[in-house]
């Protein structure tokens, strides 16, 4: 256990939709990075929060957004899901800002389904 | 074009070989390269190695950077059932938006059959 949580594990929804996924960084730790995995593409890193700024940011789409709130608690926001959405998505929380020297700590994912 | 590269795609070995896994990188403005082992979901940390620490050892596995080649192994000894995973190797590299981001290799399937 990495000490991330992120919730809910498991979402289906339909096309067109929007969702919300929800993590918790380990205690102590000031940065939340969102991954999407699918089959075709491997895990490719969406955005980066450090202590509630934006940090960095991956090849996310306009379609989805994400923030980190004062309790560093972040949300990754997906509208206007299309079938290709549909990915295991991690979160991942590391001490520093910094993506070099910080080692980064993985979350159990949310399985997202658009039907 | 900076990339992380991983080989075997895949790996079936039996319990108790040793098996090899490399990554080579090309990255400019190398700082580390990290190991991850994913299970059923999320991927774990294991080693990061940078230029000041070429060499790590966690009971039985060991991972070494080579600068020159631009690669690194991943070595497991007398592997168990439990070793069955996929490898995954990282580097932070430059987005497009001219910052650091972790980029993984498309990881190793490994197999260990008893």
């Amino acid at each position: 256990d990495s000490g991330v949580t992120q919730t809910p594990k498991h979402l289906i929804t339909a096309t067109g939709q929007r969702v919300t996924l929800r993590c918790s960084p380990r205690s102590g730790d000031l940065s939340v990075y969102w991954y999407q995995q699918s089959l075709d593409q491997g895990l490719q890193f969406l955005i980066q929060y450090y202590n509630g700024e934006e940090r960095a940011k991956g090849n996310i789409l306009e379609r989805f957004s994400a923030q980190q709130f004062p309790d560093l608690h972040s949300e990754l926001n997906l509208s206007s899901l299309e079938l290709g959405d549909s990915a295991l998505y991690f979160c991942a929380s590391s001490v520093g800002g910094g993506v070099s020297y910080n080692e980064q700590f993985f979350g159990p994912g949310t399985r997202l389904t658009v039907l | 074009e900076d990339k992380v590269v991983q080989s075997p795609l895949s790996l079936v070995v039996h319990e108790g070989d040793t098996v090899t896994l490399n990554c080579s990188y090309e990255v400019t403005n190398f700082r580390s390269l990290l190991w991850y082992k994913q299970e059923k979901k999320a991927p774990t940390f294991l080693f990061m190695l940078t230029s000041s620490g070429i060499e790590k050892k966690s009971g039985r596995l060991s991972s070494i950077l080579d600068k020159k080649e631009l690669s690194s192994i991943l070595n497991i000894t007398a592997t168990q059932t439990g070793d069955s995973a996929i490898y995954l190797c990282a580097s932070p590299l430059l987005s497009n938006f001219g910052n650091e981001k972790l980029t993984f290799g498309t990881g190793t399937r490994l197999t260990i059959i008893p």
